[in-house]
C-alpha cells in the first residue's frame, strides 16, 4: 500500500506570492491533517479535513487554507507569503474517526522556502 | 498558556545503552501525549501514546512514563540502535470539544557506536 505522498518536495517562492501544496493520503484514508515544521517553532498543527469538512483548526492566520477533495486528496494554500513561512510543511492521513493519533501516517513534507 | 518543551535539545549515547529522552508540560487539563520519532529527510513517525489517567506504558524497546504531580513525560528506550538516531518529540492533545494538539521542540539523540 502506498505511503502518504506530498507533491511537489520543494518549492521555492517570493514574498507576496502564493503557493499551494499537495497531499494525497493512504487508500481509504478519510482524515487529513496539516502540520507546519520550522527549526524556532518546532511542529505546529494547522488544520484537519475528515471527508471534505474542517474539523480542526490550529491558531494560524486566515492567509493558511486548505481542502478536501471527495478523493480524501488535500491541498492547503498560503497566501500572500512572508519569509516566516518558510518551513517543512506535514501532512498525515488516518482512517479513524477520532483520536486517531496512533494511526496517522505522514508524509514526507514539502520544503517550502519563501525569499 | 500551554506548552510542551523539551529539557535537552541533544543526547548522545553509547550503542547498546538506554536512552532517557525528557519533556515537560504545563497544562493540566492534557488528556492523551505522544512521543514521535522523526529521521532525517522523514515525517514524524508515531512511537507510543500514554494517556492521563496512566503513569507508565510499555511497548517494544520502549517506555514511557508520565509524572502529573510535576507535569513531566519521559521517553527510555532500551539497548538503543544505530536506527534510533533521531529527533524526538513529545505532544500533548487536549480534548475539550475540539482536539488541540501541542508539540514539543524536539530532542536529537545520536548513537555512538
Amino acid at each position: 500500500k502506498a505511503g502518504v505522498t506530498q507533491t511537489p518536495r520543494y518549492l521555492i517562492k517570493t514574498r507576496g506570492q502564493q503557493v499551494t501544496l499537495s497531499c494525497s493520503p493512504i487508500s481509504g484514508h478519510r482524515s487529513v491533517s496539516w502540520y507546519q515544521q520550522t527549526p524556532g517553532q518546532g511542529l505546529q498543527f494547522l488544520f484537519e479535513y475528515f471527508s471534505e469538512t474542517q474539523r480542526n483548526k490550529g491558531n494560524f492566520p486566515g492567509r493558511f487554507s486548505g481542502r478536501q477533495f471527495s478523493n480524501s486528496r488535500s491541498e492547503m494554500n498560503v497566501s500572500t507569503l512572508e519569509l516566516g513561512d518558510s518551513a517543512l510543511y506535514l501532512c498525515a492521513s488516518s482512517s479513524q474517526l477520532v483520536y486517531s493519533y496512533n494511526e496517522q501516517f505522514f508524509g514526507p513534507g514539502t520544503r517550502l522556502t519563501v525569499l | 498558556g500551554e506548552s510542551v518543551g523539551l529539557h535537552l535539545p541533544t543526547l548522545s549515547v553509547q550503542e547498546g545503552d538506554n536512552s532517557i529522552i525528557n519533556c515537560a508540560y504545563s497544562n493540566s487539563a492534557s488528556d492523551y501525549f505522544i512521543w514521535y520519532k522523526q529521521e532525517s529527510g522523514k515525517g514524524p513517525q508515531f512511537i507510543i501514546d500514554i494517556r492521563s489517567n496512566m503513569d507508565k506504558r510499555q511497548g517494544q524497546r520502549v517506555t514511557v512514563l508520565l509524572n502529573k504531580t510535576v507535569k513531566h513525560l519521559s521517553l527510555q528506550i532500551a539497548a538503543t540502535q544505530p536506527g534510533d538516531s533521531a529527533v524526538y518529540f513529545c505532544a500533548e492533545i487536549i480534548i475539550q470539544g475540539a482536539q488541540k494538539l501541542v508539540f514539543g521542540q524536539g530532542t536529537r539523540l545520536t548513537i555512538n557506536p
